[in-house]
């Protein structure tokens, strides 16, 4: 069983679509997060949640909503896309805030 | 605001050789400090952390770090190399009593050469 798992693994689009990253984690943790990760490689934190509550909102556009409908989820919604938002997205969760993370493996989101 | 700073964006071995992957932290309480490894088109696996107690912490794969704390570093090494060491290695810093998010290195690129 995949514990954190994150789709579509792959995302192709055009500018000023709409898309959608869902993720899930069967660890019953309480703190799930999204951190994006540039082409140098470069992890940064986006959101993170606990419990359904938002804790952590960067300096993220607000083209990115996140969404938590429970614990287990955490979605990334993101309006109007722009070549700059192509990156790796990542969803991880944690036990404890501040934690170990465990990552789910990746959405490679390509914006033409 | 805790920061990483890794030295050094791309390290190369000889398979057999010595592993050493710098990583110095700044943080106003104490840290739990954490190195991941990432493969390619892979996420991101925990390959050791300090959170308390014993310095020197052994993870997976025979990595090993020590946590330093006058020195402010959290240095990485492996004895000997292998070839399936070859990845992306990030180290991280989290303030479990302050900010409470995981903040990551720039990562070291890690080439084993036969």
């Amino acid at each position: 069983d995949t514990a954190v798992s994150q789709t579509p693994k792959y995302l192709v689009t055009q500018m000023g679509n709409d898309k959608s990253i869902k993720c899930e984690q069967n660890l019953g943790h309480d703190t799930m997060y999204w951190y994006k990760q540039d082409s140098k490689k470069f992890l940064k934190i986006m959101f993170s949640y606990n419990n359904k509550e938002l804790i952590i909102n960067e300096t993220v556009p607000n083209r990115f909503s996140p969404k938590s409908p429970d614990k287990a989820h955490l979605n990334l919604h993101i309006n109007s896309l722009e070549l700059g938002d192509s990156a790796v997205y990542f969803c991880a969760s944690s036990q404890v805030r501040g934690g170990e993370l465990f990552f789910g493996e990746g959405s490679r989101l390509t914006v033409l | 605001a805790q920061s990483v700073t890794q030295l050094g964006s791309h390290v190369s071995v000889s398979e057999g050789a010595l592993v050493l992957l710098r990583c110095n932290y700044s943080s106003s309480v104490p840290p739990y400090l954490f190195w991941y490894v990432q493969y390619p088109n892979q996420g991101l696996q925990l390959l050791l952390k300090y959170t308390t107690g014993a310095t020197l912490v052994k993870g997976i794969n025979g990595f090993e770090a020590e946590f330093k704390k006058s020195e402010t570093s959290f240095h990485l090494t492996k004895p000997s190399a292998h070839m399936s060491d070859a990845a992306e290695y990030f180290c991280a810093v989290s303030e479990p009593s302050g900010s409470e998010k995981l903040v990551f290195g720039k990562g070291t690129k890690l080439t084993v050469n036969p």
